[in-house]
This record gives structure tokens, sequence and C-alpha cells, in this order.
């Protein structure tokens, strides 16, 4: 399974650090997208790119800043994180932006503290 | 906005038996309705999918059945395994809205 990877896969950090989360996909889809898994909410949508431009962005706190340099990559810039925060972040992509389906990377386990 | 509920979010079964999954969805704009299998400490992956100018889709033990006008969808198993335990997701695409929505999760476990 190595068409989306994601790095790390796993990330502690404090509320004052700065951190980001790498998606690649391998795939040459053009649609992507990150998602947050809690236990709370098991799979909300937070961005969605479709061919390097941002189509979807569902109400996410400022202190989440996407990029997608190109339509392999996608970046996830973490800062000033809350506890809250603590979740599987996981990056999908695939063909296009609507009726596909959605392949999904292993997922950053990231911790707040 | 747009809401996907799902139901039971914990179902256990004896192997062998079936085991079924209802979500329903509030945007009546969605026309596609993907369902994922999560197993423990793995990525989400597609299972099947149905679109909304079909009623019922199968593939091997797998099925999934559309009523559009009740705004309901389910996910049938049958003669279930043990491989079958993990967390299952259904989603609805409005094309209305553009966004795919999940419901919030069944954990299945087969007993053997």
């Amino acid at each position: 399974e190595t068409g989306v990877t994601q790095t790390p896969r796993h990330l502690v950090m404090g509320m004052t650090n700065k951190k980001s989360l790498k998606c690649e996909q391998h795939l040459g889809h053009n649609a992507m997208y990150w998602y947050k898994q809690s236990a709370k909410k098991p799979l909300e949508l937070m961005f969605v790119y479709s061919l390097e431009e941002r189509v979807e962005n569902n109400s996410v706190p400022s202190r989440f800043s996407p990029e997608c340099p190109n339509s392999s990559h996608l970046f996830l810039h973490l800062h000033t994180l809350q506890p809250e925060d603590s979740a599987l972040y996981l990056c999908a992509s695939s063909q296009d932006k609507g009726t596909y389906e959605q392949y999904f990377g292993p997922g950053t386990r990231l911790t707040v503290t | 906005g747009e809401n996907v509920e799902q139901h039971p979010s914990t179902l256990s079964v004896q192997e062998g038996d079936s085991a079924v999954i209802k979500c329903t969805y509030s945007d009546s704009a969605s026309n596609y309705f993907p369902w994922y299998k999560q197993e423990l400490g793995k990525r989400p992956q597609l299972i099947i999918d149905i679109r909304s100018n079909v009623g019922e889709k199968k593939d091997q033990r797998i099925a999934v059945t559309l009523n559009k006008t009740a705004k309901h969808f389910s996910l049938h198993i049958t003669e279930t395994q043990p491989e079958d335990s993990a967390v299952y997701f259904c989603a609805a695409y409005s094309s209305n809205t553009g966004k795919l929505i999940f419901g919030q999760g069944t954990t299945l476990q087969v007993k053997p």
C-alpha cells in the first residue's frame, strides 16, 4: 500500500511548537484531502484541493494551514495547537473531486502536550 | 447542514451470521454513497459504493441497498468471517455542496 504516503507517522508536539505534516500520492490523482479522525468525530473533512487549488475549507481553525505545491504533495502546517487537536490526521487522494474512490494514507498520529 | 446518521455504533455477530449497518442522509442532492472499511491500526479502504441511479449492488458477500425516497442506505454482509471485524463508515456525496460526509462509524466484531 504505497499509493499514498504520509510522514511522520507519529508526532508529539507542545502547544507552542510549529510542525508540518506531509502527504505524497503516487497515483496521478488530481484531488487531495486532509481528514481528522478522533474518537469523538470519526472522520472529519478539513480541506480539499483540486488541481492544487483549495476548494473546501470546513471551518477549520487558522492554527491549521494547508499547502498544496503540486498535485502530488500536500502539507498541513501546525502552530499553537491545543490538546484537543490530538488525533489521527489522514490524507487521501482521488482521481478528481467528486464521486470517486478516495485512497487514504496511513495517517499521522498527533499528540499535543 | 448536511448530516449522515449511522447505526448501530457497535455490532457483534457470530461467524457465519449476517450483519446489517444502516445510514440515513439529509441532503436530497446526494448521489453517491461509498462504504469504507477500517481495520484496527490501518487506513480506511473502499469496499463498495452505489450511485443514486441504482437501488442495489452486490459484490460477493457484500451488498448495499439504497432507498432514495427514504434517504436511507444499508450495508449487508453475509456469511461473516473474523476478518470482517473492523470499523465500517458510510458516506454520502452531495452534488449540490460537493461534500462527502461520513457517518460516525460502526465497529463490527465477528466472533469465531
